[in-house]
C-alpha cells in the first residue's frame, strides 16, 4: 500500500489482558519500526525489523512485549498481561533503508492503547 | 539520557513571520537528521532531512541548518502560515543504519493569524 496502515485505532484492555497491535508497512519498504509515545512525550524506540528479521530490539521490554513481521502478513506487536503504564500511542513506521537517504520513516496513524 | 533535545516545548509566531525551531544532539555518531511534523491524532509526517556533509537544505518554505561543531540544527519556516501549527519533532540517526531514529520531545508551534 501507499501508506502505513495500523489497526486498530483504539484498543482498551483491562489490566492483565493481552493486547495485539497490527501494522502493514508501505509496499517495497524493507524496514519496520515500532515506537511508543506516552503522554505526548518523545517517541521511545521499541524494535525494528528488516523484512521478517529482527534488526534492533534494544528498546523492547524484556518481559511481556513481543513482535513479529512474517511474510505476507501484517507486522504485529503483542503485549501480554498489560499494565497501566503500557497505556500509550504505539506508532509503526516503515522505510526503504536503515541509514542515510531512504531512512525517512513513514508513520502510521498510531494505535491508542488504554489499559484500565 | 536524552540524545536529541528540543529545549523549547512551545513557540508562538505571527503569520507571515519566520519560525525557528531548534534542536541539539549529544551523540557525535549521528550524521543524518530529520524533521517531522505532527498534527493531533495523526502520525508524524516527514518534512525535511539533512546529512552531515551539508550545512543547509532547503525545500520551499522550509530550510534546515546544521552546525556540526555545535551539534545543533534548526528548522526555519518562512513565511509561517496558520496551517503550520503542529508539533515538530527533530530526529537523528547514523547514516550507517546502526541506530534507529532517535526523537526529541517536540516543539509545539502555534502560528497566529
Amino acid at each position: 500500500g501507499e501508506e502505513v496502515a495500523q489497526t486498530p485505532k483504539h484498543l482498551v484492555r483491562g489490566e492483565g489482558q493481552k493486547a495485539k497491535l497490527y501494522c502493514a508497512p508501505i509496499k517495497g519498504h524493507s524496514y519496520v519500526f515500532w515506537y511508543q509515545q506516552v503522554l505526548k512525550n518523545e517517541f521511545k524506540f521499541l524494535i525494528s525489523f528488516q523484512n521478517e528479521n529482527v534488526f534492533d530490539e534494544t528498546g523492547m521490554p524484556k518481559e511481556r512485549f513481543s513482535a513479529k513481521c512474517l511474510p505476507n502478513s501484517p507486522c504485529s506487536l503483542e503485549i501480554q498481561a498489560t499494565k497501566l503504564e503500557d497505556s500509550a500511542v504505539y506508532f509503526c513506521a516503515s522505510s526503504r533503508n536503515a541509514g542515510g537517504q531512504g531512512t525517512e520513516a513513514f508513520f502510521g496513524q498510531g494505535t491508542r492503547l488504554t489499559v484500565v | 539520557d536524552q540524545q536529541v533535545k528540543q529545549n523549547s516545548p512551545s513557540l508562538s509566531v505571527q503569520e507571515g513571520r519566520i519560525s525557528i525551531l531548534n534542536c541539539d544532539y549529544t551523540n557525535s555518531m549521528f550524521d543524518y537528521f530529520l524533521w517531522y511534523k505532527k498534527y493531533p491524532a495523526e502520525g508524524p509526517t516527514f518534512l525535511i532531512s539533512i546529512s552531515s556533509i551539508k550545512d543547509k537544505n532547503e525545500d520551499g518554505r522550509f530550510t534546515v541548518f546544521l552546525n556540526k561543531s555545535a551539534k545543533h540544527l534548526s528548522l526555519h519556516i518562512v513565511p509561517s502560515q496558520p496551517g503550520d501549527s503542529a508539533v515538530y519533532f527533530c530526529a537523528a540517526s547514523e547514516y550507517s543504519g546502526n541506530t534507529p531514529l532517535v526523537f526529541g520531545k517536540g516543539t509545539r508551534l502555534s502560528v497566529i493569524a
